[in-house]
């Protein structure tokens, strides 16, 4: 098992709340991810970072926010969820070299209702 | 731009038979590839890549892969399909953007044996 963390595995939270999923790696990997998979599986990233201090936003856009302030923790936020954020998100990390392969968290399975 | 196409939503195999996963892919430098697993309610879990050198790369629980240039293709096989093996299997390429790296994902195919 790879050591990457996600917390909480599943969620369910009412419209208008605003959530944390908390993300943890202790292999010091500097390379960090947040995808959203669809239902139908397809992953999509929405958040990456390349160290502390660096966040970018990915191929999807996502009214999530994300901070690096540490290099082992890569936290995921919704200032207001909505139904429309209903998803899967999953967390990865890897290391620096371009033949690294990436270490996903469980996953956090969200539910805004 | 990279890219990655499973032309395969699912693949159905007997129990006891050879089993394939289509990729292709495309990148204007070197192609790294790989495989990654995902069973039900979990993340991903790299199977196997491919760097440089012998076309067949071997991973675990028995699969391989087929890398093929000149078809640009990356394959993912095994000899003798389990049950167990039924997952979503996703391919990817990693390659250089713009000065970052960026990992691309195919859209996955989710591998049913039957018993």
């Amino acid at each position: 098992e790879a050591d990457i963390y996600q917390t909480p595995r599943y969620l369910v939270i009412g419209t208008g709340k605003k959530i944390t999923l908390e993300c943890s790696q202790t292999m010091g990997h500097d390379k960090m991810y947040w995808y959203q998979q669809d239902p139908g599986m397809e992953l999509h990233l929405i958040h990456y970072s390349y160290g502390v201090n660096s966040t970018e936003k990915g191929d999807l856009s996502s009214e999530s926010t994300v901070s690096r302030i540490r290099t082992e923790h890569f936290p995921l936020t919704l200032e207001s969820a909505r139904p429309s954020h209903t998803s899967q998100y999953l967390c990865a990390s890897s290391g620096d070299s371009v033949y690294a392969e990436a270490f996903f968290g469980q996953g956090t399975r969200l539910t805004v209702v | 731009a990279q890219s990655v196409a499973q032309p395969e939503d699912q693949v159905n195999v007997a129990e006891g038979n050879p089993l394939t996963v289509k990729c292709t892919y495309s990148v204007s430098g070197n192609p790294y590839l790989f495989w990654y697993v995902q069973y039900p309610n979990r993340g991903l879990q790299f199977l196997l890549k491919y760097i440089t050198g012998d076309n067949l790369v071997k991973g675990s629980y028995g699969f391989e892969a087929e890398f093929n240039k000149s078809q640009t293709s990356f394959h993912l096989k095994k000899p003798s399909a389990l049950v167990s093996d039924s997952a979503l299997y996703f391919c990817a390429v990693r390659d250089w953007d713009g000065g970052y790296q960026k990992v691309t994902f195919g859209t996955g195919t989710k591998l049913q044996v039957i018993p």
